[in-house]
């Protein structure tokens, strides 16, 4: 079984500063991927940046970065020169590859609590 | 553009109502899904379809039933509403042929349900 958590309920930060949401994950499996995802006060969420378990390099999407922590099982995701537009909540999420009746394949995605971001003018 | 839409933004439903909760992507998508989102407890799989006609239950999919008889519609049922199920209701989908891309799910913009 996987597992998330998130430990913040909520953070806040001031404009074009940096900011650092904390992540656990639990898994037994091998393969993974772990994800941020960002759900905007209008509520479609959105995904910010994805990582491979088996990548050591910790992935980097424009202002949006994660420090990856494998034997910790750690993934945080920092924002730097934040925006007001980060204002969201945000979910980490794990995934493993589940093989269905099908045939075919899934990511099975387990998501943390979530963070509510909050960014001051 | 990617894009998946849900019927309703807001519902209102009372006690013992039948309700439906429609989903509508327009990727071509494989796989998709029903997640309840509540506070405090992240996002939780209610049900998944991955073809016409297939499904399989998720964590949580007690008091819920789904119907997929078309690949662009997912539709999740309330067979009698309760009290317990008000929630934000999510809709996702995902490419189920790319390995690469089975991952990275889309999602709606949610169905906000009260059962009064």
């Amino acid at each position: 079984a996987q597992t998330v958590t998130q430990s913040q309920p909520e953070m806040s930060v001031q404009e074009a500063e940096t900011v650092t949401l904390s992540c656990t994950y639990d898994t037994s499996e091998n393969n993974y991927y772990l994800f941020w995802y960002k759900q905007p006060p209008s509520r479609q969420m959105i995904l910010v940046i994805r990582q491979e378990a088996y990548k050591q390099q910790n992935a980097t999407e424009n202002r949006f970065s994660v420090n990856f922590q494998k034997a910790a099982k750690s993934f945080s995701l920092k924002i730097s020169d934040s925006q007001l537009g980060d204002t969201a909540m945000y979910f980490c999420a794990s995934a493993v590859t589940i093989a269905n009746a099908g045939g075919t394949s899934y990511g099975k995605l387990t998501f943390g609590q979530g963070t509510i971001l909050t960014v001051h003018p | 553009d990617v894009k998946v839409t849900q019927s309703s933004r807001y519902l209102v439903k009372r006690t013992g109502e039948k309700v439906f909760l429609e989903c509508v992507q327009d990727m071509d998508h494989e796989n998709m899904f029903w997640y309840r989102q509540d506070p405090g407890l992240g996002l939780r799989l209610i049900y998944f379809s991955y073809d016409v006609k297939m499904k399989e239950k998720g964590d949580i999919p007690e008091g819920y039933s789904v119907s997929r008889e078309k690949k662009e519609r997912f539709s999740l049922i309330l067979e009698s509403a309760s009290t317990n199920q008000t929630s934000m209701y999510l809709c996702a989908s995902t490419n189920g042929r790319s390995s690469g891309l089975i991952y990275e799910q889309y999602f709606g913009p949610g169905t906000r349900l009260t059962v009064t």
